[in-house]
């Protein structure tokens, strides 16, 4: 079945340096999701990348999707305490069984020391 | 407008014991996720719903796993003779449609615990 990989699994950062975290599927996605889980919560959804290439910014944010629809990735530019959490990507495969639902990678947990 | 809702939002069971967990998804939300999220752990698929049909029960762990969805609305996810490894968070979520996957709204989660 799909398998996605995310690294690294942990990120430790001070504040105000940057922070990305990388996610990998062995086979062409449809689109490509990523989600922010803070401490005690559950996933929110932060953006959906669906084009060949396609990179989108929110605020500090930068998500690029690669041009092959297999890997992308998420930067944080001069990270703050409020970054602290887990960032999931959430990939859809492009048919067959696995389209339809998402598969998460295994999260990268971002800690920021102040 | 009100969000996934699901319930109870925590449940300490025996092993060998029956639960069922509930979840309301955003209504007019045609796709249902269930998810599985151990403790400092990824999300792991269990089942989705389009409509009333569940076109992808891969992800259920075993036979004691098993989830319905009525009136395209309410689902609930039934776990028979418990067992410790059954231990997470079940979090369910909901989007627009399914086919091409939209934003997924998260309910809150069941933690449950089997002792």
């Amino acid at each position: 079945g799909q398998q996605v990989m995310q690294i690294p699994q942990y990120q430790h950062v001070q504040e105000g340096e940057d922070f990305t975290t990388y996610c990998n599927s062995s086979t062409t996605l449809s689109n490509i999701q990523w989600y922010k889980q803070r401490p005690g919560g559950h996933p929110v959804f932060l953006i959906q990348l669906v084009k060949s290439g396609e990179v989108k910014k929110q605020k500090r944010l930068t998500f690029q999707f690669g041009e092959a629809k297999k890997n992308s990735s998420l930067h944080i530019t001069a990270t703050q305490t409020t970054d602290v959490g887990t960032y999931f990507c959430a990939a859809q495969g492009a048919g067959g069984t696995s389209y339809g639902k998402l598969t998460f990678g295994q999260g990268t947990i971002l800690t920021v020391h102040p | 407008g009100a969000g996934v809702s699901q319930s109870p939002s925590n449940k300490v069971t025996e092993k060998g014991k029956d639960v069922e967990l509930r979840c309301d998804p955003i209504s007019g939300h045609t796709a249902l996720y269930w998810y599985r999220q151990r403790l400092g752990q990824g999300l792991e698929f269990l089942i989705y719903f389009q409509g009333n049909s569940a076109p992808d029960k891969s992800g259920l762990p075993s036979d004691r796993f098993s989830a319905e969805r009525t009136g395209e609305s309410v689902s609930t996810l039934t776990i028979q003779r418990t067992q410790q490894e059954d231990s997470a968070v079940y979090l369910c979520a909901s989007s627009f449609s399914g086919g091409a996957v939209g934003e997924q709204f998260f309910g809150p989660g069941t933690r449950l615990t089997v002792l």
